[in-house]
């Protein structure tokens, strides 16, 4: 019973680097999300996915670039990282949009960008 | 901005109930109040929401007062495994949650 799985769990990065950050659903949820959490603060949504193939912009998308091409993965790529994106990634998904339903976390990718 | 205001920090001892208060004061008639908590180094946990009754499942327990301002999670005999930071949150007319600061639970032997 995985849940919300997400590769890599650390990661090094120095500043111009890219990279891409996986997480993958085995609950057939619509909606995934991906957040970032810095220290002392709540998540912030970066972007967000209603369903296969689409994606939208959430609080912070700038610096990031998202995609969904299978219903169970979503990934959040890094095209040139900037130590002000040095935080931990978390990943999550939810079976529909409709009130009442909770988002299911993965356990978060800590990245570090020097 | 958050809609919810929550204090930074409580303590609990072990094997009594913690009563964690959130105020939304300008919650809307069709927004939930749901419920997570994040124990260190971890992804968020969902634990329960609610829209106008008082609601309880095998974690926890939420009161939400009548004119729907505030709420209260009842976690009702607290353990060690039980300290972490709790978010109230209220459910946009979206499917996006915000996280605020949330309470920091410290459950104590």
């Amino acid at each position: 019973n995985a849940g919300v799985t997400q590769t890599p769990k650390f990661r090094v990065l120095k500043t111009g680097q890219s990279m891409t950050l996986l997480c993958a659903q085995d609950m057939n949820h619509e909606y995934m999300y991906w957040y970032r959490q810095d220290p002392g603060m709540g998540l912030r949504l970066i972007h967000y996915s209603v369903g296969e193939g689409t994606t939208a912009k959430g609080e912070v998308p700038d610096g990031y670039n998202v995609s969904r091409l299978k219903k169970q993965n979503f990934l959040l790529g890094l095209e040139s990282a900037a130590p002000s994106q040095t935080s931990v990634y978390f990943c999550a998904s939810s079976y529909t949009t409709g009130f009442g339903q909770p988002q299911h976390f993965g356990d978060g990718t800590r990245l570090s960008i020097l | 901005d958050a809609k919810t205001t929550q204090p930074p920090s409580m303590d609990c001892a072990e094997g009594r109930a913690a009563n964690l208060p959130c105020n939304h004061s300008t919650i809307s008639g069709n927004e939930y109040v749901y419920w997570y908590r994040q124990i260190h180094s971890q992804g968020p946990q969902y634990i329960i929401h609610g829209l106008k009754n008082n609601e309880t499942n095998e974690m926890a327990s939420l009161i939400i007062t009548e004119d729907r301002k505030s709420s209260t999670l009842i976690l009702p005999h607290a353990t060690l495994r039980d300290t972490a930071v709790y978010y109230c949150i209220v459910r946009l007319n979206t499917d996006k949650l915000i996280f605020g600061t949330g309470t920091r639970l410290q459950v104590f032997p």
